[in-house]
């Protein structure tokens, strides 16, 4: 069962530099997150999708953008990578109702120099 | 808006003992209940997860929690732990409806290291 992937696992960026974080599901669940993770500061919701051609904003999503074309992806994009965008990316996916379970993706591990 | 306080960042215990991860939330309307694990280098894992019914939960691996409305309160309890219990643990809430529909918000973390 693969569930919910996420590549690169990691990635070295120079500062201004762009690229895109992919993150596929295959459980068909309509609700798709992307989370970072920052020592002692829990995860932090970036942007969010309801399902197909829906997103929205979370907690921290300055610098990031993202898409929603089909129910099974959802990739994160970082336009111009600053050095505070080091961190580690969860991609995760849940069927519609807030008490089912979020699945989390691996991780991928972003550093910015 | 919904805050999650995990009381603890670190807790060094050992091997048999029994430990208590503690987790206090704040929030306006009812919610949701989570304990997500995350081993080393790895995504995060759910434990266990209180909805609605009786207030204490438990996971197949021997971890339970119990929610104390009154004191808004979720903390984690194991008996007895073993050493592949270390790990970061961490308590999380979501909100049934409106548009924080789904979406979890987490507490800081706490490192449970059992020692031999």
């Amino acid at each position: 069962n693969a569930g919910v992937t996420q590549t690169p696992k990691f990635r070295i960026l120079k500062i201004g530099q762009s690229m895109t974080l992919q993150c596929t599901q295959d459980m068909n669940h309509n609700y798709m997150y992307w989370y970072r993770q920052d020592p002692g500061m829990g995860l932090k919701l970036i942007y969010y999708s309801v399902g197909a051609g829906i997103t929205d904003k979370g907690e921290v999503p300055n610098g990031y953008n993202v898409s929603r074309s089909t129910t099974e992806d959802f990739p994160l994009r970082l336009e111009l990578a600053a050095p505070s965008q080091t961190s580690v990316y969860f991609c995760a996916s849940s069927y519609r109702d807030s008490g089912n379970t979020i699945y989390f993706g691996e991780g991928s591990w972003l550093t910015v120099v | 808006a919904q805050s999650v306080t995990q009381l603890d960042s670190q807790v060094p215990v050992f091997e048999e003992a029994p430990v208590e991860l503690r987790c206090n939330y704040s929030s306006s309307v009812s919610v949701y209940l989570f304990w997500y694990v995350q081993y080393p280098n790895q995504g995060l894992q759910l434990l266990l997860k209180y909805l609605s019914g009786s207030t204490l939960v438990e996971s197949i691996n021997g971890f339970e929690a119990e929610f104390n409305k009154s004191q808004t309160s979720f903390h984690l309890r194991k008996p007895s732990v073993h050493i592949s219990d270390t790990a970061e643990y961490f308590c999380a809430v979501s909100v049934n409806g409106g548009t924080s529909y789904g979406k979890l918000t987490f507490g800081q973390g706490t490192i449970l290291t059992v020692h031999p």
